[in-house]
C-alpha cells in the first residue's frame, strides 16, 4: 500500500493567514491526490482533486499543487470556517490512502 | 441536493455482528461506485470496502476482509455493511461515501459502531 505523510500534524494560524499543507507519498503517484476537509462535527467535504482541480462551490482561496510524491494545499488567506482537519488522499494505487491529518487551529 | 444517511450503529459485543445502512438520495444511485470508510476515535481515516455501481466489482480493506460484506439495493438506494465477528479495533464512526471516478465527492454524517463487552 501506498504511505501518505502529512505535515505539520498541527499548524496554528491566524485569521488572514496564508497556510501550507504538505503530503508526501511513500511512492510517486502521478497527481492522483485529493483533499478533504473534516469539521468538527464530523462532516467531510472534498477540497481539491487530482493535485489541483477545485471542487465546485469550494472558495477559491483554496489551492492545490505538486507532482510525484509532494504535493500541497495552500489556503491565501485564512477565514474562520476553515479551522478544521484536513486530509490528503491518493488515488493512484488500489487501496486508496489517507495521509494522518493536519488539525489547522487558531492561533 | 445529494445526501447519504448512514444508520444501524451502536454498541456490540467482542464477536457479534452489526449491519450498517446507508440511504442515498438526490441522485441516481445505481451509476455510482460507494464506499464506507471509517475513522477510529481521534484517529485518520480508513478505506473499509468499495462496491461498484452493479455490484461486480467488491474490495475490502485487509483489516476486514473474511469479516465485513459491502452490498447494495439498487432498487431500494440503499448501501450495506454486513460486520461479522466484531473486534475492539473496529471501533469506529462509519461513513459511506458516493465514488466519482477519482475521488470520493459525497460523504454521508457517519455512523458510530462501538465494540466493547
Amino acid at each position: 500500500d501506498i504511505q501518505m505523510t502529512q505535515s505539520p500534524s498541527s499548524l496554528p494560524a491566524s485569521l488572514g493567514e496564508r497556510v501550507t499543507i504538505s503530503c508526501r507519498a511513500s511512492q510517486g503517484i502521478s497527481n492522483n491526490l485529493n483533499w478533504y476537509q473534516q469539521k468538527p462535527d464530523g462532516t467531510i467535504k472534498p477540497l481539491i482533486y487530482y493535485t489541483s482541480n477545485l471542487q465546485s462551490g469550494v472558495p477559491s482561496r483554496f489551492s492545490g499543487s505538486g507532482s510525484g510524491t509532494d504535493y500541497s494545499l495552500t489556503i491565501s488567506s485564512l477565514e474562520p470556517e476553515d479551522f478544521a482537519m484536513y486530509y490528503c488522499q491518493q488515488d493512484a494505487s488500489f487501496p486508496p490512502t489517507f495521509g494522518g491529518g493536519t488539525k489547522l487551529e487558531l492561533k | 441536493e445529494v445526501q447519504l444517511v448512514e444508520s444501524g450503529g451502536g454498541l456490540v459485543q467482542p464477536g457479534r455482528s452489526l449491519k450498517l445502512s446507508c440511504l442515498a438520495s438526490g441522485f441516481t444511485f445505481s451509476n455510482y461506485g460507494m464506499n464506507w470508510i471509517r475513522q477510529a476515535p481521534g484517529k485518520g481515516l480508513e478505506w473499509v470496502a468499495s462496491i461498484s455501481s452493479s455490484s461486480s466489482y467488491i474490495y475490502y480493506a485487509d483489516t476486514v476482509k473474511g469479516r465485513f460484506t459491502i452490498s447494495r439495493d439498487n432498487a431500494k438506494n440503499t448501501l450495506y455493511l454486513q460486520m461479522t465477528s466484531l473486534r475492539s479495533e473496529d471501533t469506529a464512526l462509519y461513513y459511506c461515501a458516493r465514488w466519482y471516478p477519482r475521488y470520493f465527492d459525497y460523504w454521508g454524517q457517519g455512523v458510530m459502531v462501538t465494540v466493547s463487552s
